[in-house]
């Protein structure tokens, strides 16, 4: 069974761009969430959805983050406009049913540089 | 709110020798723990976590840590590590047993290096 994947595995833009980073969870897992990593720092949780919604989403940063789950399978989070403080490790994790007893399974990161 | 300290943000040790990786945690409530390994270049797995009973836990690869609620610690060890064991260590909390809604509190990590 394939894990949590993560495309790209790494993005190198320039302040004021666009990115997409793309979550592919595990099949028929209901739960996805996007944690993220700024270098030192802890990774910090940015929102969860069940299937399509979204659950909570008071970890986004600001209105510069978007992030959909189209058909409750994969998920996009984009970024626009970039700036330089958004550089880190973005996590995706998904579990099964349950997000009270369900283990997260995360994926291997997409390493985000804006310069 | 909770938090979570990792101290120790690198923790070289011999080959074959034993290792703690400290863990403290601060919540008003009751919480779930977790330690969590990462790989180079691999995602993050679960170690072992702690959610009632016995105070001692057994993960995989022959961790264990050891729940204190009266210290609020939950630290790592393993009696004897390998080459292999070289990886990025990450302490959690959670007020539900999956993590919850609103995700895992994670500590700063901790690189455990292992010198031949």
């Amino acid at each position: 069974e394939a894990g949590v994947t993560q495309f790209p595995s790494h993005s190198v833009i320039e302040k004021g761009q666009t990115v997409t980073l793309r979550c592919d969870p595990i099949s028929g897992h209901d739960n996805l969430y996007w944690y993220r990593r700024v270098m030192g720092k802890e990774i910090k949780f940015l929102l969860h959805f069940v299937k399509e919604s979204k659950q909570d989403e008071s970890g986004m940063p600001n209105n510069r983050f978007l992030a959909e789950r189209t058909g409750g399978t994969y998920s996009t989070l984009k970024v626009q406009p970039a700036e330089l403080e958004d550089s880190g490790v973005y996590f995706c994790a998904s579990s099964q049913e349950s997000p009270s007893t369900d283990t997260q399974y995360f994926g291997p990161g997409t390493r985000l540089t804006v310069l | 709110a909770q938090s979570v300290t990792q101290l120790d943000s690198q923790v070289p040790v011999f080959e074959e020798a034993p290792v703690e990786l400290r863990c403290n945690y601060s919540s008003s409530v009751s919480v779930y723990l977790f330690w969590y390994v990462q790989y180079p270049n691999q995602g993050l797995q679960l170690l072992l976590k702690y959610l009632s009973g016995s105070t001692l836990v057994k993960g995989i690869n022959g961790f264990e840590a050891e729940f204190n609620k009266s210290q609020t610690s939950f630290h790592l060890r393993k009696p004897s590590v390998h080459i292999s064991d070289t990886a990025e260590y990450f302490c959690a909390v959670s007020t539900m047993a999956g993590g919850g809604a609103d995700g895992l509190t994670f500590g700063k990590g901790t690189h455990l290096i292992i010198q031949p």
